[in-house]
């Protein structure tokens, strides 16, 4: 079975440039999560979904940041303009709705120069 | 803030020895949840404790939980070089819809 596919896997990309971080998530699950990993704050949550709908982006950094979910299988996380202070792993998680466990995806390594 | 903070920050250890790591965390919470990461790759669910239970067994982990001192344990017995990784807590906060906050990590060694 597929687990959760993100892309691209790694991004190399200039300051000010737009970055778009692909997720599609495991069939059937509901719940979208999106976070991001950095040795000094860690893994932190961005921003979650429930059946498509944004519930929390408390925890996104900046209006730089927006994430999306068009449908039940594609969200997106994008960063306009990015900043070298952006460059981390960034992963995707879903999980059926109101189940506990999360299914991470393998993550997005973006460096931002 | 990180609401679990794991101890040890780092562990190494000789292949076939037990693996003990430790979480506190801050707020009253649904459960507790283990999570291993191996280099490069996503987050692994291990195993979940819920905040009515002490302890847990799942193969060669346990789990304990004690909800007085906010803390619990991981417990990896007879070790192996394959359980070289970082192991994160994550707890599920009462009402929290289910948002997990996960601990600073400790990265695992195990020497063959």
């Amino acid at each position: 079975d597929a687990g959760v596919i993100q892309s691209p896997r790694h991004e190399v990309t200039e300051m000010g440039q737009e970055v778009t971080l692909r997720c599609k998530p495991i069939s059937g699950h509901n719940s979208l999560f999106w976070y991001r990993q950095t040795m000094m704050r860690g893994l932190e949550l961005l921003i979650y979904f429930n059946n498509n709908v944004p519930i929390d982006d408390s925890g996104m950094p900046e209006d730089r940041f927006s994430a999306k979910m068009p449908n039940a299988s594609f969200s997106t996380l994008k960063i306009q303009p990015s900043e070298p202070r952006d460059s981390a792993v960034y992963f995707c998680a879903s999980s059926v709705q109101g189940a506990d466990t999360q299914y991470f995806g393998p993550g997005t390594r973006l460096t931002v120069l | 803030s990180q609401q679990g903070e794991e101890d040890p920050q780092a562990l190494s250890i000789q292949e076939g020895e037990n693996a003990t790591m430790n979480c506190s965390y801050k707020t009253s919470i649904n459960n507790l949840q283990w999570y291993r990461q191996n280099s490069g790759r996503g987050l692994v669910h291990l195993i979940l404790i819920r905040s009515n239970e002490r302890e847990k067994h799942s193969g060669r982990l346990r789990v304990t939980l004690d909800t007085s001192k906010k803390s619990s344990s991981l417990l990896i017995t007879a070790s192996r070089a394959a359980d070289t990784a970082s192991y994160f807590c994550a707890t599920d906060a009462t009402g929290s819809a289910r948002q997990l906050t996960f601990g600073s990590g400790t990265q695992l060694t195990v020497l063959p």
